[in-house]
């Protein structure tokens, strides 16, 4: 298994631009989500998705947008980049079974917005 | 809202020495999950330890060991026997049930590290 995986590692935009952030698991999670990660604070939960075609908001949802197509895939949409949304992002994955659950992280894509 | 607390932005421990790091959280729920992860400069996020709420004994695994405190909504991940390894960013995080899985609230971390 891969795990789940982010495509880009890393990426330069100007204001304005639009993009997409790709990640992809193969381990047939149903629960993936989206973190940004900004110097001197935890991670912080931007959409996740409980499912194929349901996706919800988490804590910094603004200036994003999430869908759910298929249970592999959870791509991060930027419609139109700002530098505070400069950040290092990480896609996670996660089941639970039996009371127990385990989240996987993706490597994670550094975005640099200027 | 959640929320989740390290108080110590950076501790140090010498190798083969034991240290304890701090997490405090803030929450109304009954349950929940609580999870320390390692990110060493690689930037990847390693799961460390994971602990139900509803469970009254503290998770252990191998040398890493945590202390909950339920009533006192505390947290602290204890870490015997340091190696060189173990220096990183060591973040606490409050998991909130959405039914297949939790949504997850991260402490500021705190810098880990390891002195020969």
């Amino acid at each position: 298994n891969a795990g789940v995986t982010q495509t880009p590692k890393f990426q330069v935009l100007k204001t304005g631009q639009s993009m997409t952030l790709q990640c992809a698991q193969d381990m047939n999670h149903e629960y993936m989500s989206w973190y940004r990660q900004d110097p001197g604070m935890g991670l912080r939960l931007i959409h996740y998705s409980v499912g194929a075609g349901i996706t919800d908001q988490g804590e910094v949802p603004n200036g994003y947008n999430v869908s759910r197509s298929t249970t592999e895939d959870f791509p991060l949409r930027l419609l139109s980049a700002a530098p505070s949304q400069t950040s290092v992002y990480f896609c996670a994955s996660s089941w639970r079974t039996g009371g127990e659950e385990t989240q996987y992280f993706g490597p994670g894509t550094r975005l640099l917005v200027l | 809202a959640q929320t989740v607390t390290q108080s110590q932005p950076e501790m140090s421990v010498q190798e083969a020495e034991t240290v304890t790091l701090s997490c405090t959280y803030d929450t109304s729920e009954s349950d929940y999950y609580l999870f320390w992860y390692k990110q060493p400069p690689s930037r990847q996020m390693i799961l460390v330890i994971r602990q139900e709420a509803y469970k009254q004994q503290n998770a252990t695994e191998n040398r890493f060991s945590v202390n909950f405190q339920k009533a006192a909504k505390s947290f602290s991940l204890k870490i015997s026997d340091s190696q060189l390894g173990d220096a990183a960013m060591y973040f606490c995080a409050y998991g909130d049930y959405t039914g297949t899985a939790s949504k997850l609230t991260f402490g500021t971390g705190t810098r880990l590290q390891v002195t020969l």
